[in-house]
């Protein structure tokens, strides 16, 4: 099984709420990921969790705030958001090995901010 | 500075009608190739890993294939439900261990 789920399927917030995306996986990867993807662009990435760890920052507001509660679980935290960050949010998960690491992503979150 | 490029960025097929989606990268040592599936408003679905030059994987009417500078990815006789964007990505070693670069993507449309 390569299951990763996400909740909420939509998430509609406004720019003074605080809201909480959830992303789990159980295939026992070591690995986990936050990307964002608008329209027509291909997924861009935020942060990784390697073996619960941020190993990762891609230079990511600080109006998004990762956090990874054990291996199988990651949150991504929103405060203050801007109309600009409504789009598409992925997590995905993978081994964490050397090599070629495949990743396996969630179905995302739709996020709409007004 | 590693790169991914996809050609076509969109091809309109008629069910049943072969074609190759093109993925050409520069690395600067390649750890593997991907290639996903999305449909829209999903996440990617993952498709196939190709880890050196001659490798070949397939999967129903999808073929994958990689050279030292591309990939191709085949579609024999696709039918509408093969409608979907294809993602190719790589990982290179220069990135470290879990980056990867992107390509922009393909459109592809079956009509029936």
């Amino acid at each position: 099984d390569t299951e990763v789920t996400q909740t909420p399927k939509h998430l509609v917030m406004g720019m003074t709420n605080k809201k909480s995306l959830k992303c789990e996986q159980h295939m026992g990867h070591r690995a986990m990921y936050w990307y964002k993807q608008k329209a027509k662009k291909p997924p861009e990435l935020m942060f990784v969790y390697s073996y619960e760890k941020l190993s990762i920052n891609e230079s990511v507001p600080s109006r998004f705030s990762p956090e990874c509660p054990n291996s199988s679980l990651l949150n991504l935290h929103l405060h203050a958001l801007q109309p600009e960050d409504s789009a598409l949010y992925l997590c995905a998960s993978s081994q964490g090995t050397g090599g070629a690491d495949t990743q396996y992503f969630g179905p995302g979150t739709r996020l709409t901010v007004l | 500075e590693d790169q991914v490029t996809q050609s076509p960025e969109a091809l309109r097929l008629q069910e049943g009608e072969s074609s190759s989606l093109n993925c050409s990268y520069t690395v600067s040592g390649l750890r593997g190739l991907f290639w996903y599936r999305q449909d829209p408003g999903k996440g990617p679905e993952f498709l196939f890993t190709l880890y050196s030059a001659g490798e070949e994987k397939e999967k129903e009417r999808l073929k994958a294939t990689l050279t030292k500078k591309e990939s191709f990815l085949h579609i024999t006789a696709p039918k509408p439900e093969d409608s979907a964007t294809y993602l190719c990505a790589v990982q290179a070693q220069s990135q470290g261990a879990q980056k990867l670069v992107f390509g922009q993507g393909t459109r592809l449309t079956i009509n029936p």
